[in-house]
């Protein structure tokens, strides 16, 4: 049962332009929702996080949205650079900080 | 630079033999740690949690046994792999928790494969 999903296991996008990753979740209680930058062969690197109680976050080109309605997120990176090719999961965790339920990725490429 | 680390990178055994792993938190103290494992093109699997001067806590269907758990200090806990399989290649992942700040911090993996 894949309590995080992440429909879309690739995207594309040209530089300059907006990427959209986007991540469902089923279970109502989680409340901290994460979203992890992976190369491959190596850990995944923290990116952005949202508690439950917001329904947006942004830290320079990242910005995160969150639906609880709908058990959507999302992430925004604008401009996209080719350095943010990688590897991207969504994770959330019903404790705030503890487990983590990771989603099965969307890789991103980035094209100059 | 690297706030967890992981030794080895990279570890090939023969079947049947045990393999260690050890994640190290190196800007923080750690009383929970995390022990992941990764399929190819597969998410990451929590496998153990691991709190400093106790029994770790391991998720279901994970056996205990065989992947053995120590977190001795506060920046350092080991996997240990028994007995290996085959089935248990696999890219495994430690992460730390930094306290008060509640982020999990990641190691970069340790690629083990089983012959």
């Amino acid at each position: 049962d894949q309590q995080v999903k992440q429909n879309s296991p690739s995207l594309s996008v040209q530089e300059g332009r907006i990427s959209i990753l986007n991540c469902d979740y089923t279970n109502s209680m989680f409340d901290y929702f994460l979203w992890y930058k992976k190369y491959p062969a190596e850990g995944p690197t923290f990116l952005i996080s949202i508690s439950s109680i917001k329904d947006k976050n942004e830290d320079g080109r990242f910005t995160v949205f969150l639906n609880k309605s709908a058990k959507h997120l999302s992430l925004h990176i604008v401009p996209s650079q080719p350095g943010d090719s990688a590897v991207y999961f969504c994770a959330a965790s019903p404790t705030g900080f503890q487990k983590l339920v990771f989603g099965t990725g969307t890789r991103l490429l980035v094209s100059p | 630079g690297a706030v967890v680390s992981q030794h080895p990178s990279r570890v090939i055994c023969k079947s049947g033999t045990s393999v260690k792993i050890e994640c190290r938190s190196l800007d923080f103290q750690a009383t929970t740690m995390f022990w992941y494992r990764q399929f190819p093109k597969q998410s990451l699997m929590l496998m153990a949690t691991s709190n400093e001067g106790s029994k770790a806590t391991y998720e279901q269907g994970v056996e205990k046994d065989k992947f053995l758990i120590n977190h001795a200090s506060l920046t350092l806990s080991t996997l240990t792999v028994t007995s290996a399989h085959p089935e248990d290649s696999s890219f495994y992942i430690c992460s730390a928790l930094r306290p008060l700040v509640g982020t999990q911090y990641f190691g970069p993996g340790t690629r083990l494969l089983v012959l």
